[in-house]
């Protein structure tokens, strides 16, 4: 049972372009939801994070946008760099409990010159 | 200096042969896990340790057996290992059990291999 879903598993962008990346998920229980950037023999990094009390949050280059109803979020990279060229796994979980992060399988990015 | 280390980075061995594989976590955090990425690329949670006890044990099959000796290191511990157990074995640890945050910091993984 897959709870967190990412359909596309790669995407490729130009740089300076705007990158989408989009996650699904069915737990109406999930209340905070992550994204982690992961390149070839690393382990993945956090790079933003939302809460469900939010529809949007941005850092930078990056921002979060929530949208409960649809149980639907994206990651938006804007402009896109060639270093942002990874795999960008989006996450949930239930807050108040111990730390379990339901991920989904990953969309490899590819930022070209 | 690396915040969460695991070794070994490589692990090619036999089926039935036990196995294991360390973790350290530098950062003074209180919780650390251990997350199997399978070849269908899901990062799936394991166990997660909270000063030394367990507080997640995800319908791991008990020949996986984790093992934290102090709050700095958590090891994985793997018995007559199956061909279904090659995956890649990332440790991370993170600052609270309540994941208000759900951050964690994941070490560069280990690549198991079994034939």
């Amino acid at each position: 049972d897959q709870q967190v879903k990412q359909n596309s598993p790669s995407l490729s962008v130009q740089e300076g372009r705007i990158s989408i990346l989009n996650c699904d998920y069915t737990n109406s229980m999930f209340d905070y939801f992550l994204w982690y950037k992961k390149y070839p023999a690393e382990g993945p990094t956090f790079l933003i994070s939302i809460s469900s009390i939010k529809d949007k949050n941005e850092d930078g280059r990056f921002t979060v946008f929530l949208n409960k109803s649809a149980k639907h979020l994206s990651l938006h990279i804007v402009p896109s760099q060639p270093g942002d060229s990874a795999v960008y796994f989006c996450a949930a979980t239930t807050t108040g409990t111990a730390s379990k992060l339901t991920f989904g399988t990953g969309t490899r990015l590819q930022v070209t010159l | 200096d690396t915040a969460v280390s695991q070794t070994p980075k490589y692990l090619v061995t036999q089926m039935g042969n036990d196995k294991s594989i360390k973790c350290e976590q530098n950062l003074g955090h209180d919780t650390m896990y251990w997350y199997k990425q399978d070849s269908k690329k899901f990062l799936k949670i394991m166990f997660s340790y909270n000063n030394k006890e367990l507080i997640i044990n995800e319908t791991v099959p008990n020949r996986f057996s984790p093992k934290s000796p102090d709050k700095a290191h958590l090891n994985l511990h793997i018995n007559s290992l199956e061909l279904g157990d090659s995956a890649v074995y990332f440790c991370a640890s993170s600052h609270n059990r309540a994941a208000n945050t759900g951050e964690l910091f994941f070490g560069e993984g280990s690549r198991l291999t079994v034939l």
